[in-house]
């Protein structure tokens, strides 16, 4: 089945220890995207890739970057985390602004 | 800003109730809008869309929803709820009418279904 990967499901990190996501997908979507969900908060969009252009939201925070080398991965890097920081990480995917199709998540804690 | 709101923040029905849960968006443009479902341990779920034409858009197992443009409302109704329908929905807007990618979640709304 075509769907979204995300690894690892769950992390930990320690306070200020860069860590990365990751997400693939079999798809074959152009835009990918990366949201962050706190506990019973609405998932928040951090950015998106329309394919190579990246899009960041005005609020997100310098201390999360994206990468996205091909058409199948993105990644996540949160350079310093904090505590504040520990939440639901949830990427998703649309065949340009149609529908997006979300991945599991990873559950990061801040240690 | 935009923003969408979910009133209820836990609903709890019995077996065959009917429901109906509540969603208001704030953007005066073009909208595209979206009801997910997130299922116990589970990923979000697309359970209906709207994108044009009819207000009253039916989704995946017996859900439905209605656009009501003039009271900037989405909606989502079930008339006979099953113990299996627990679990978190969403509500979603893509503001401009799917020229951007920023989909703007609400809250959300818990759903307990009592066997």
């Amino acid at each position: 089945d075509a769907m979204v990967i995300q690894n690892p499901r769950y992390q930990v990190t320690q306070f200020g220890k860069p860590v990365t996501l990751s997400c693939s997908q079999t798809l074959n979507h152009n835009v990918m995207y990366w949201y962050q969900q706190k506990s019973s908060q609405a998932p928040k969009l951090l950015f998106h890739y329309y394919d190579k252009d990246f899009n960041n939201e005005a609020d997100t925070p310098d201390n999360f970057q994206s990468r996205r080398p091909n058409t199948s991965f993105c990644f996540l890097d949160i350079r310093s985390p904090g505590l504040g920081d520990a939440a639901m990480y949830l990427c998703a995917t649309s065949s340009h602004y149609n529908e997006q199709f979300f991945g599991p998540g990873t559950r990061l804690t801040v240690l | 800003a935009q923003s969408v709101s979910q009133h209820n923040h836990h609903v709890i029905l019995s077996e065959a109730a009917s429901l109906e849960l509540g969603c208001n968006y704030s953007y005066g443009g073009t909208v595209n809008l979206f009801w997910y479902v997130q299922y116990p341990g589970q990923h979000l779920q697309l359970l209906l869309k709207y994108f044009s034409g009819d207000p009253l858009v039916k989704g995946i197992k017996g859900f439905e929803a209605e656009f009501i443009k003039s009271k900037f409302s989405f909606n989502l109704r079930k008339p006979s709820v099953q113990w299996s329908d627990t679990a978190e929905y969403f509500c979603a807007v893509n503001a401009g009418g799917g020229s951007q990618g920023n989909l703007i979640f609400g809250k959300g709304t818990k759903l307990s279904v009592k066997p």
